[in-house]
């Protein structure tokens, strides 16, 4: 057990819908990153908020957006969702914004789109 | 741009038969590089972290060494609890790159054989 906690572990929803992921970083962790993962990309990032403010971008869509709460807990809003949407998508936290700091990894969420 | 690719996609070992996995890198100034073990559904989970050329860890049957280009994954007489994906991440020191944001190979899946 890492000490990241992520819910739903799994969500079914349909194209056009709108979702929130939930993450709660291990305690004492400022950093929280969101990952998404599907069998043709691998591991990709999304983003990363460090005490409460966005620390970096990479490839998410406009479609999605986050934020971290004054309790360090992060949520992933995910609308007008699409079929290829559908993935793993990962939260880790960390102590530090960047420094090689290791980052720990919740159980996932398993987002489908039908 | 940053980039890492990792060979063999696949690794079938019978037990007890040493191997090493690849980890081949290209980044604009390594801060560190991350070696992680996901399970099937599950989420990464931590092994090592390297922080320069000539580095090596260890931890039980597996050992990690890391040069200005790559790094390997050494499994020594391995067991079929090992079989799972093994992912190779680097984080990037230089210019806008000043996050914690990690960029993942595709990843290695061992099996290993009893």
């Amino acid at each position: 057990d890492s000490g990241v906690t992520q819910t739903p572990k799994h969500l079914i929803t349909a194209t056009g819908q709108r979702v929130t992921l939930r993450c709660s970083p291990r305690s004492g962790d400022l950093s929280v990153y969101w990952y998404q993962q599907s069998l043709d990309q691998g591991l990709q990032f999304l983003i990363q908020y460090y005490n409460g403010e966005e620390r970096a971008k990479g490839n998410i869509l406009e479609r999605f957006s986050a934020q971290q709460f004054p309790d360090l807990h992060s949520e992933l809003n995910l609308s007008s969702l699409e079929l290829g949407d559908s993935a793993l998508y990962f939260c880790a936290s960390s102590v530090g914004p960047s420094e090689a700091y290791e980052q720990y990894f919740g159980p996932g969420t398993r987002l489908t789109v039908t | 741009e940053d980039q890492v690719t990792q060979s063999p996609e696949a690794l079938r070992l019978q037990e007890g038969e040493s191997s090493s996995l690849n980890c081949s890198y290209t980044v604009s100034g390594l801060r560190g590089l991350f070696w992680y073990r996901q399970d099937p559904g599950k989420g990464p989970e931590f092994l090592f972290t390297l922080y320069s050329a000539g580095e090596e860890k260890e931890k039980e049957r597996l050992k990690a060494t890391l040069t200005k280009k790559e790094s390997f994954l050494h499994i020594t007489a391995p067991k079929p609890e090992d079989s799972a994906t093994y992912l190779c991440a680097v984080q990037s020191s230089l210019g806008s790159s000043n996050t914690g944001k990690l960029i993942f190979g595709q990843g290695t899946t061992l099996q290993v054989k009893p």
